[in-house]
């Protein structure tokens, strides 16, 4: 089975607090993704890994940056936390998407509150 | 641009009573559509990949089914554990990104 784990389920930290997120996959996967969700607007991309030390910019990167050292290590780093960063944030990894069409497999979340 | 639309948002339905969710996208070369689960505060689970019009796939009380345009997932005789939201995702060839674009998803609630 397929295991991606989160460092916490949930998290509280003061605004202006520097926040890390991190995410290991036990599949080999070349693809490691973060994601935030919020209610009425659905699963948002941050960040997307394809390699180690490779990232792509998703939709929403502004506040956020990544590191991916090792290939089973992802980690979602927010420099100077706002309120409006509380979330619920996803990781997901997935096989290298090139010659073919692979799922996704998520880990169980991260609730961070940003007081 | 890549689209992904569910509906409906939410449904509610009484154990036993059979429906469907529906996911329609819009996209240039599709190469898979992912159908996931969502239980409240974890993660999406995986159900299924559809790869071309005419593909249904099956799950217990579920199945999955695609054409051209949309995708529905069939619930049959549901339980109340089948309440979840229900996320759809479309991986395409376009501008040579790979990455999913998600629908919003269907909360789904089946009442005993």
């Amino acid at each position: 089975d397929v295991k991606v784990t989160q460092s916490s389920r949930y998290l509280v930290k003061r605004t202006g607090e520097k926040v890390f997120l991190e995410c290991v996959q036990d599949m080999d996967h070349e693809n490691m993704f973060w994601y935030r969700q919020d209610p009425g607007l659905g699963l948002r991309l941050i960040y997307f890994s394809y390699d180690v030390k490779m990232k792509e910019k998703g939709d929403i990167p502004e506040g956020y940056s990544v590191s991916r050292e090792k290939k089973e290590r992802f980690s979602l780093i927010l420099e100077s936390a706002s309120t409006n960063q509380t979330s619920m944030y996803l990781c997901a990894s997935s096989p290298a998407f090139q010659g073919g069409s692979y799922e996704q497999y998520f880990g169980p979340g991260t609730r961070l509150t940003v007081t | 641009e890549d689209q992904v639309t569910q509906s409906p948002e939410a449904l509610r339905l009484q154990e036993g009573e059979s429906s469907s969710l529906n996911c329609s996208y819009t996209v240039s070369g599709l190469r898979g559509l992912f159908w996931y689960r969502q239980d409240p505060g974890k993660g999406p689970e995986f159900l299924f990949t559809l790869y071309s019009a005419g593909e249904e796939k099956e799950k217990e009380r579920l199945k999955a089914t695609l054409t051209k345009k949309e995708s529905f997932l069939h619930i049959t005789a549901p339980k109340p554990e089948d309440s979840a939201t229900y996320l759809c995702a479309v991986q395409a060839i376009s501008g040579g990104s790979y990455i999913p674009t998600f629908g919003r998803g269907t909360s789904l609630i089946v009442h005993p």
